[in-house]
């Protein structure tokens, strides 16, 4: 069965660091990838995805993420964080070949900038 | 820009009573999903809809469960007697294509069973 894996729980970083968010996945095959933001009371919003090509890609509000096809990692990237960045993130991957396209979400990393 | 909303924002029940808990998907959108979160755990998959019918139900979706589209704007979750462990966030998401499988989500409804 599929799964995704955030090893990052919770996350404190000043404004102006650097993020990493870590998201492995496992499933051998193709694999859509996306990371969603929760900011506090708010719903669940798409940051970015990944389909095919590129395996960079970038998303809103300054953040990226790499495909390593070979690490089954989909790791989150901001050069900068701000404050308003302070939020629940997560993970998720649809699995195509399974013929099903509901999406398997990672536990989450809580990410607090202090200013 | 649409979205998906869904009431109520939060539901109180009594265990074993019966909840609708009601989405609006984005209008032209043709794939519709329940999914739960249970505090501090992940979010789950519960159910898939397409075509007027179930397309993928996860183990936590049992007989205590089901889901409707009534007319064609809401699409609705059904607990038929309520459990403890039922308390959970439940979000609704909808999508316009299976192939990018980009979908978009509700706020959600906060689910308590007393």
């Amino acid at each position: 069965a599929q799964s995704v894996s955030q090893h990052n729980h919770h996350v404190i970083l000043s404004e102006a660091a650097s993020l990493e968010l870590g998201c492995n996945y496992s499933y051998g095959g193709t694999v859509n990838l996306f990371w969603y933001v929760q900011y506090p009371g708010q719903h669940l919003q798409l940051l970015l995805k990944y389909f095919s090509g590129d395996p960079l890609v970038k998303g809103i509000k300054g953040f990226e993420a790499e495909f390593i096809k070979s690490k089954f990692s989909f790791n989150l990237r901001k050069p900068s964080v701000q404050w308003s960045d302070t939020a629940e993130y997560f993970c998720a991957v649809t699995a195509l070949l399974t013929g099903a396209n509901n999406l398997f979400f990672g536990t989450g990393t809580r990410l607090t900038v202090i200013p | 820009e649409p979205e998906v909303t869904q009431t109520p924002s939060h539901q109180v029940t009594q265990m074993g009573q019966e909840v609708i808990l009601r989405c609006v998907p984005i209008s032209n959108h043709l794939y519709f999903y329940w999914y739960r979160q249970i505090l501090g755990q992940k979010v789950e998959f519960l159910v898939s809809f397409y075509n007027n019918e179930i397309s993928e139900k996860s183990e936590i979706f049992d007989d205590q469960f089901s889901v409707e589209r009534p007319d064609g704007s809401n699409f609705t979750l059904k607990i038929r007697s309520t459990k403890l462990e039922d308390s959970a966030m439940y979000f609704c998401a909808s999508g316009g294509d299976r192939t990018y499988n980009e979908q978009f989500f509700g706020p959600g409804t906060r689910l308590t069973v007393l």
